[in-house]
C-alpha cells in the first residue's frame, strides 16, 4: 500500500523567513502529487499539483513544490512566508494504480507564522 | 462553478445511535465522490469512493457504510456508532475522466464526536 511520510507534525516561523515541508512517499512507480491546504476555519483546498512534465510546480499564493523521482519526494517551498500562510499543510499522492480511488494522504504539517 | 455542500457541520452522538452524513455536489455531473475520516493526530483515511450511482467501493472495513443513491449526492451511514468512530469528516469529488480526474476538492466537513 501507498504511505506518505511528513516529516515535520510542527513548524514556527517568523515571518519573511523560507519555508520547506518535506514529503516522502513509498510507491516507485507513475504517482500525481497534490499539495492541499487548509486555513483556520476553512475548506481543504488544492495548492499545487503535479502530473507530468516539469517537476518544478508553482501553486496558489507563491507556493512552489520540486518532485524529485529519484528521492520519491515532493517538498512544498516558499522564499519568503506571511503571517496568512499559518494552516495546516497536507501532501497527498495517487499512484494510478487503481480506478477512480481516492488520494493517500499524510499525516499534515501545522505551520504556524509568527509576525 | 462546482459547489460541495456537507451536512451537518456538527454532530455529537451516543455510542450505539445511527448516523447519517450527507454530501451534495453542485454544478457537475457523474462526478467521483469520496468521504475521508481525520482522527486526532492522523491525516486523512479515505473510506469510500463511488464513480456512479450505487457504486461504492469500501476502503477500510467498518462499521460505516456509503450509498449514492442520486448522481451528486452521497451519504455515510452507520446502524450503531462507536467511540472510535468520533473525527473528522470530509466528502470530496473529482471529474470524472481526463487527466485532471483525480484532483479532489473538499467541502467543508462534518465534525462528529460520540459519547
Amino acid at each position: 500500500a501507498q504511505s506518505v511520510s511528513q516529516h515535520n507534525h510542527h513548524v514556527i516561523l517568523s515571518e519573511a523567513a523560507s519555508l520547506e515541508l518535506g514529503c516522502n512517499y513509498s510507491y516507485g512507480g507513475t504517482v500525481n502529487l497534490f499539495w492541499y491546504v487548509q486555513y483556520p476555519g476553512q475548506h481543504l483546498q488544492l495548492l499545487l499539483k503535479y502530473f507530468s512534465g516539469d517537476p518544478l510546480v508553482k501553486g496558489i499564493k507563491g507556493f512552489e513544490a520540486e518532485f524529485i523521482k529519484s528521492k520519491f519526494s515532493f517538498n512544498l517551498r516558499k522564499p519568503s512566508v506571511q503571517w496568512s500562510d499559518t494552516a495546516e499543510y497536507f501532501c497527498a499522492v495517487n499512484d494510478l494504480r487503481g480506478g477512480a480511488d481516492g488520494l493517500t494522504f499524510g499525516k499534515g504539517t501545522h505551520l504556524i507564522i509568527q509576525p | 462553478s462546482q459547489t460541495i455542500h456537507q451536512w451537518p457541520a456538527t454532530l455529537v452522538q451516543p455510542v450505539g445511535s445511527p448516523l447519517s452524513l450527507e454530501c451534495t455536489v453542485e454544478g457537475t455531473s457523474n462526478p467521483n465522490l469520496y468521504w475521508y475520516r481525520q482522527a486526532a493526530g492522523r491525516g486523512l483515511q479515505l473510506l469510500f469512493y463511488s464513480v456512479g450511482i450505487g457504486q461504492i467501493s469500501s476502503e477500510v472495513p467498518q462499521n460505516l457504510s456509503a450509498s449514492r443513491p442520486q448522481d451528486r449526492q452521497f451519504i455515510l451511514s452507520s446502524k450503531k456508532l462507536l467511540l472510535s468512530d468520533s473525527g473528522f469528516y470530509l466528502c470530496a469529488w473529482s471529474v470524472s475522466s481526463g487527466r485532471a480526474w483525480n484532483t479532489q476538492y473538499f467541502g467543508p466537513g462534518t465534525r462528529l464526536t460520540v459519547l
